[in-house]
């Protein structure tokens, strides 16, 4: 079975600083899907950022990037040039290819952004 | 990206009675969605897996007779939380993936039995 692993509940930042959130996953398989989700108070769920497994290359989207290590199963987001708007709970979550595959989420972080 | 609609946004039922909440994809069809319930400042506990089509597919721990789950169409899949008690109260929310495995998510239901 497939699991996520978010080992920091909490973290803050000041505000234009960069922070970087940890995440782990397990799986034997080859072929599956990583990303961020973001959660701020209105509880509505936003994607952050998605990786490809077979893609080596990290993905970014503007001041979200990620560090993907297959070889050691993690999948850390880094978030530059903080803004209040960031503050938000962080979940990684885990997909396998295909159409119906699961998805699971880790633990979650709460990130605050400090003015 | 997608956009995911589900209602109610928020209900508050008596002990006992059914509430069906629904879960839409508006701009594309969603072979597969997912249920997760949530508790304060935890993570989304995955319920069951919906396929158009099929039966559901539930989680270890999800009674079946109590959240019924029918995806009739590939933009509507519904839950239905039969003889509702305090218990049951939380925050539901569906997910529905796209062709390139991206869910997009609903806005949530928070469900309240008194």
């Amino acid at each position: 079975a497939q699991t996520v692993t978010q080992s920091q509940p909490e973290m803050s930042v000041q505000e234009a600083e960069t922070v970087t959130l940890s995440c782990t996953y397990d799986t034997s398989e080859s072929n599956y899907y990583l990303f961020w989700y973001k959660q701020p108070p209105s509880r509505q769920m936003i994607l952050v950022i998605r990786q490809e497994a077979y893609k080596q290359q990290n993905a970014t989207e503007n001041r979200f990037s990620v560090n993907f290590q297959k070889a050691a199963k993690s999948f850390s987001l880094k978030i530059s040039d903080s803004q209040l708007g960031d503050t938000a709970m962080y979940f990684c979550a885990f997909t396998l290819s295909g159409n119906t595959g699961k998805l699971i989420f880790g633990q979650g972080t709460t990130l605050q952004v400090k003015p | 990206g997608a956009v995911v609609s589900q209602h109610p946004s928020r209900v508050i039922c008596k002990s006992g009675t059914s509430v069906k909440i629904e879960c839409r994809s508006l701009d594309f069809q969603a072979t597969t969605m997912f249920w997760y319930r949530q508790f304060p400042k935890q993570s989304l506990m995955l319920m069951a897996t919906s396929n158009e089509g099929s039966k559901a597919t539930y989680e270890q721990g999800v009674e079946k007779d109590k959240f019924l789950i029918n995806h009739a169409s590939l933009t509507l899949s519904t839950l239905t939380v039969t003889s509702a008690h305090p218990e049951d109260s939380s925050f539901y929310i569906c997910s529905a993936r796209t062709e390139n495995a991206e869910a997009f998510f609903g806005q949530g239901t928070r469900l309240t039995v008194v």
